[in-house]
């Protein structure tokens, strides 16, 4: 089945805890994005891959990190979490069309974070 | 400043009538717009996708409008059911310096009433 998945679903953890929240996607897909979502402000993007090796800050990257190193995987890193990043975050995946551009996004089930 | 604004108040119809929901940008020049259906503590789900040099798409029971003069996305679904009550949200997808970023709107709650 064609999917985005990712782990863990749910996690509670502590300041300044690094963690990090994988993404797999089994499409082939070049494009890749993580996303955050927060009551009244709808999905804000973090950071973005074109690409293996090819990543680039979205609206909202500050105390974040991403790697693309397969195309399949990318994790999304928090080195010292906050309390202000407690939020429920999406992977998205897209394949690229004939202008090489993103298409439609295909989102995994989310990852509900919360940082005490 | 940027923005891209949905209606804010949840759009309540019966049960066979055409929803309309509205998507407003300013100061973006998108590449593709894109209309996408979301229910509670899911990922969203993609329904239909626009480029800029077209005015219309249709699928099925769903039709999009663009017009990038106006600045503005129109998303109808007709012969509403129960089952189309979720929240839907648009998106911009603009090409930006190293590559491609997509911008998300707050969404529109949707309720049929049987």
């Amino acid at each position: 089945e064609a999917q985005v998945t990712q782990n863990p679903r749910y996690l509670i953890t502590v300041t300044g805890k690094k963690l990090t929240v994988t993404c797999s996607q089994n499409m082939n897909h070049e494009y890749m994005s993580w996303y955050r979502q927060d009551p009244g402000l709808g999905l804000r993007q973090i950071y973005y891959s074109m690409n293996v090796e090819v990543t680039d800050k979205g609206d909202v990257p500050e105390g974040y990190k991403v790697s693309r190193k397969e195309k399949r995987n990318f994790p999304l890193i928090l080195e010292s979490p906050s309390p202000n990043q407690t939020s429920l975050y999406f992977c998205a995946s897209s394949p690229t069309w004939d202008s090489l551009l993103p298409g439609e996004q295909y989102f995994g089930p989310g990852t509900r974070l919360t940082v005490t | 400043s940027q923005k891209i604004e949905q209606n804010s108040e949840a759009l309540n119809i019966q049960e066979g009538k055409t929803a309309t929901l509205t998507c407003n940008y300013t100061n973006y020049s998108p590449a593709y717009l894109q209309w996408y259906r979301q229910d509670p503590g899911r990922g969203p789900v993609f329904l239909l996708l626009i480029r800029e040099n077209e005015k219309e798409k249709r699928k099925e029971r769903l039709k999009v409008t663009f017009d990038t003069t106006l600045k503005q996305s129109l998303f109808h679904i007709t012969a509403s059911q129960p089952a189309d009550s979720a929240t839907y949200l648009c998106a911009l997808d603009m090409i930006s310096t190293g590559g491609f970023k997509t911008i998300f709107g707050a969404g529109t709650r949707l309720f049929v009433k049987a």
